[in-house]
């Protein structure tokens, strides 16, 4: 079992809708999640940090976090065409104490 | 700050070539890590350095790898000899503390061919 995994998708969405993008991991040491976004032939851009159970609010992005079900996710409200990119959940791997990365969710939004 | 900046951002070169890959860090992060992005692997951590100096390179595939870290402000990691199967995209990172409060600041990688 991968440390943190995602859907490889593609998620396909409507311009406008919401996308939601989900993330499970296995180290329960973990205490603080990352939502990445990397476009094609482009390094990943830190979107938003998560270190609590609960929603966090940031724009039209809202990442959630629930420690006892080991989920997160990451709900992109509104979305636009250029929301569309891979998204990369990453969390703190306490034994190497580094981030692990998931393999990433491919969103396309359809204008 | 211009980022991280890593170089050559392509790299074409033929098995049992040496390769080099360069990294310059944000002044001011401790923490600089490389990583390696394939579509089969996803990004895959293989080794970090905390104020110059190698912590874990448990992610090292083999003993062609190897990374140096000489001062805060470069660092290299070379493949010797290098495979078709070491073809991927090389990415450094460097942040303040393991984690980073912040989050990790990628450079633009170096897209790595062995042909």
């Amino acid at each position: 079992q991968k440390e943190v995994e995602q859907n490889s998708g593609p998620l396909s969405v409507p311009e406008g809708a919401i996308a939601s993008l989900n993330c499970t991991y296995s180290d329960r040491g973990s205490q603080s999640f990352f939502w990445y976004r990397q476009y094609s032939g482009k390094s990943p851009e830190l979107i938003m940090s998560i270190y609590s159970n609960g929603d966090k609010e940031d724009g039209r992005f809202t990442a959630q976090l629930n420690k006892a079900s080991q989920y997160v996710s990451l709900l992109i409200r509104d979305s636009q065409p250029s929301d569309s990119a891979t998204y990369l959940c990453a969390g703190r791997n306490t034994g190497r104490r580094a981030l692990t990365f998931g393999s990433g969710t491919r969103l396309q939004v359809q204008p | 700050d211009a980022g991280v900046i890593q170089s050559p951002r392509h790299e074409v070169t033929e098995m049992g070539q040496e390769v080099t890959l360069r990294c310059k860090p944000i002044s001011g992060h401790d923490y600089l890590f490389w990583y390696r992005q394939t579509m089969m692997r996803g990004l895959e951590l293989l080794i970090y350095f905390n104020n110059n100096v190698p912590i874990d390179d448990s992610g090292m595939p083999e003993d062609r790898f190897s990374a140096k870290m000489p001062n805060a402000s470069f660092s290299t990691l070379k493949i010797q000899p290098s495979e078709p199967r070491d073809s991927a995209v090389y990415f450094c990172a460097s942040s303040l503390g393991p984690y980073g409060t912040y989050g990790y600041t990628f450079g633009s990688g170096t897209r790595l061919t062995v042909v």
